[in-house]
């Protein structure tokens, strides 16, 4: 069972280049999520989708944007990437019948130089 | 809004020694609470919860939780640790009767377990 896929899983990219983070999810799950990890900070909301069609904004929303435009994908886009968007990146679904219980991906981790 | 402490960024045990990783929380309204896990290089893992009911919850690998209202605390605990324990571990808290409600994750404790 794929469950979450994430691509790539490693990236270097030059400041001011922008980056697509890919999610596709097997689950069928209504709602989507996209987290950043840094050190020290744990995961930290950046955006959200409920449902096909919809998103919103998390904790640390500013220079990223989504999409939903089916219930399987929610890509992140960064369209002019700085430093310190250099993270660790978590896609990750749920149902909101099971309250909580996300399901992640393996994660993309973006060095931004 | 909810928040969520842990006071240990990094916990060292021995093996088949008893460890707790403490959590707190901050809320007021009424809250789920979780325990994630995060294995070396992967994605996080929901560990256990509590939603409601019986306040001690229990994983399927002998971790588990209490959830004390009156300390405002989940913390996690298990009796005699593995190497295969090693991890890091998150509390995450959520506000309880609200639909895909969000997630509150603490900054999340590395658990290391000395051979």
């Amino acid at each position: 069972t794929a469950g979450i896929t994430q691509a790539p899983t490693s990236q270097i990219l030059a400041a001011g280049r922008s980056m697509t983070l890919r999610c596709t999810q097997d689950m069928r799950h209504n709602a989507m999520y996209w987290y950043r990890q840094d050190l020290g900070l744990g995961l930290r909301l950046i955006h959200y989708s409920n449902t096909a069609g919809t998103t919103g904004k998390g904790e640390v929303p500013d220079g990223y944007s989504v999409s939903r435009a089916n219930t399987d994908d929610f890509p992140l886009t960064l369209a002019s990437a700085v430093p310190s968007q250099t993270s660790v990146y978590f896609c990750a679904s749920s149902e909101a019948s099971l309250a909580g219980e996300l399901f992640f991906g393996e994660g993309s981790r973006l060095t931004v130089l | 809004a909810q928040s969520v402490t842990q006071l240990d960024s990094q916990v060292p045990v021995f093996e088949e020694a008893p460890v707790e990783l403490r959590c707190n929380y901050s809320s007021s309204v009424s809250v789920y609470l979780f325990w994630y896990v995060q294995y070396p290089n992967q994605g996080l893992q929901l560990l256990l919860k509590y939603l409601s009911g019986s306040t001690l919850v229990e994983s399927i690998n002998g971790f588990e939780a209490e959830f004390n209202k009156s300390q405002t605390s989940f913390h996690l605990r298990k009796p005699s640790v593995h190497i295969s324990d090693t991890a890091e571990y998150f509390c995450a808290v959520s506000r309880s009767n609200f639909g895909n409600e969000k997630l509150t994750f603490g900054t999340g404790t590395r658990l290391t377990i000395i051979p």
